[in-house]
């Protein structure tokens, strides 16, 4: 079993479209992100949710979107996609008990074209 | 500013010989420590964490890292490298337990036989 799955894993779009990137962690953590890493694989943080509760947002375009229906999953709304949101987006999740690190999805590499 | 440096973009070293990856941090407390490395399309894996405790900690294919305070420095090292290894390796740092995590830029490590 996947631990965090992300979905899509690939996703070729138009610019101007809107599109959407699932996540879903099995490993009943409490907090789950949203990391950006860019051409040259610099990775940032984008978004963090706690129990469905928005906690970080760093400077990030208000045409992105996150949802949480649940601790489980964390989704990710583009809209209006632009050329420079091409880049792999990467879901992690991370308990806030006990001493584990970070697991990271698989990312999702979205191009906009 | 928060900020993690790896000064080497890229490191090349022949198969069997040994790996330092250098990992700076500049922090007012200790953070939390991670290690990931990422293999060309691939997500993130995790190589191993500092916490707290005993300052040299191994991680999972024979790597391990040690934590020096003085030099605020977090580097990774591996006695005998194969070329399975190769790939980017990114260092971390979390100043709170399930906090974001600050990546550094990431080393680039080729291994020729």
């Amino acid at each position: 079993d996947t631990a965090v799955s992300q979905t899509p894993k690939y996703l070729v779009t138009q610019m101007g479209n809107d599109k959407s990137i699932k996540c879903e962690q099995n490993l009943g953590h409490d907090t789950m992100y949203w990391y950006k890493q860019d051409s040259k694989k610099f990775l940032k943080i984008m978004f963090s949710y706690n129990n469905k509760e928005l906690i970080i947002n760093e400077t990030v375009p208000n045409r992105f979107s996150p949802k949480s229906p649940d601790k489980a999953h964390l989704n990710l709304h583009i809209n209006s996609l632009e050329l420079g949101d091409s880049a792999v987006y990467f879901c992690a999740s991370k308990t806030g008990q006990g001493s584990g690190g970070y697991t990271f999805g698989s990312g999702t590499r979205l191009t906009v074209v | 500013a928060q900020s993690v440096t790896q000064p080497d973009i890229h490191i090349t070293v022949s198969e069997g010989a040994s790996l330092e990856l250098r990992c700076n941090y500049s922090y007012g407390a200790t953070p939390y420590l991670f290690w990931y490395v990422q293999s060309p399309g691939q997500g993130l894996q995790l190589l191993l964490k500092y916490f707290s405790g005993d300052t040299l900690v191994q991680g999972i294919k024979g790597f391990e890292a040690e934590f020096k305070r003085s030099q605020s420095s977090f580097n990774l090292r591996k006695p005998s490298v194969h070329w399975s290894d190769a790939a980017e390796y990114f260092c971390a740092v979390a100043l709170e337990y399930g906090n974001k995590l600050v990546f550094g830029a990431g080393t680039i490590l080729r291994v020729k036989s």
